[in-house]
């Protein structure tokens, strides 16, 4: 069964924390993405990552940073969380080289920075 | 700005009714569009994707035409069911591959009602 798996799915930090969100696929997708949703916007793209080690920053990187070690898991990791970086993320990915395949998302990780 | 606007911005209908959906989008270029229903909590899943310059498609109840010299496209949803509450996102792709960008509408919030 093809699924992303996000964990955690829920989170609650203090200002000034570190986050790790782990997100895994187990399709062999090469390419995976890390969006944020807030209330009355789109997703935002955070990170593309086109394979192992080849991480391209999105449309709102700052104050984000990814790690791909293994083409199964992409990590966001949030250094010293701010009250702004509450929303819910959501991991994706993609399969290679299928025209306009669907991208598979996670159920997302709903995070609040206190 | 926003690339992508849905309307209307919430709706609710009656269990039985029919409803349409509405996507205007100015994203350059437009390879394809699609639309996903995301359930309270939880991710994105496919509906349908519309690729050609004026396309049409049906996935049972859910049925949407997309016209990309208007840059329009609509969602209909046929008899709803109580299933049917949910956030249905617009999602126009600037590419057909993985490499592209995906531009993501905020979502029309559908409410159905007994």
């Amino acid at each position: 069964d093809m699924k992303v798996t996000q964990m955690p799915r829920y989170l609650i930090k203090r200002m000034g924390e570190n986050v790790l969100l782990e997100c895994g696929q187990d399709m062999s997708h090469e390419t995976m993405y890390w969006y944020r949703q807030d209330p009355g916007l789109g997703l935002q793209l955070i990170y593309i990552s086109y394979d192992v080690d080849s991480n391209s920053e999105g449309d709102i990187p700052k104050g984000y940073r990814v790690s791909r070690k293994k083409r199964e898991h992409f990590s966001l990791i949030l250094d010293s969380a701010k009250t702004n970086q509450t929303s819910v993320y959501f991991c994706a990915s993609s399969p290679p080289g299928q025209k306009n395949q669907a991208p598979l998302f996670g159920e997302g990780t709903r995070l609040s920075v206190l | 700005k926003t690339q992508v606007e849905q309307s209307p911005q919430s709706l609710v209908v009656r269990q039985g009714e029919n409803c349409v959906l509405q996507c205007n989008y100015s994203v350059t270029p437009d390879n394809h569009l699609r639309w996903f229903k995301q359930d309270t909590g939880k991710g994105l899943v496919s509906l349908t994707v519309l690729v050609d310059q004026k396309d049409k498609t049906s996935n049972g109840r859910y049925s949407a035409t997309l016209d990309k010299d208007a840059k329009h496209s609509t969602l209909h949803i046929t008899a709803t069911l109580l299933d049917d509450t949910a956030t249905y996102i617009c999602v126009v792709g600037d590419r057909g591959s993985a490499l592209g960008r995906l531009h993501f509408g905020a979502g029309t919030q559908l409410i159905v009602i007994p």
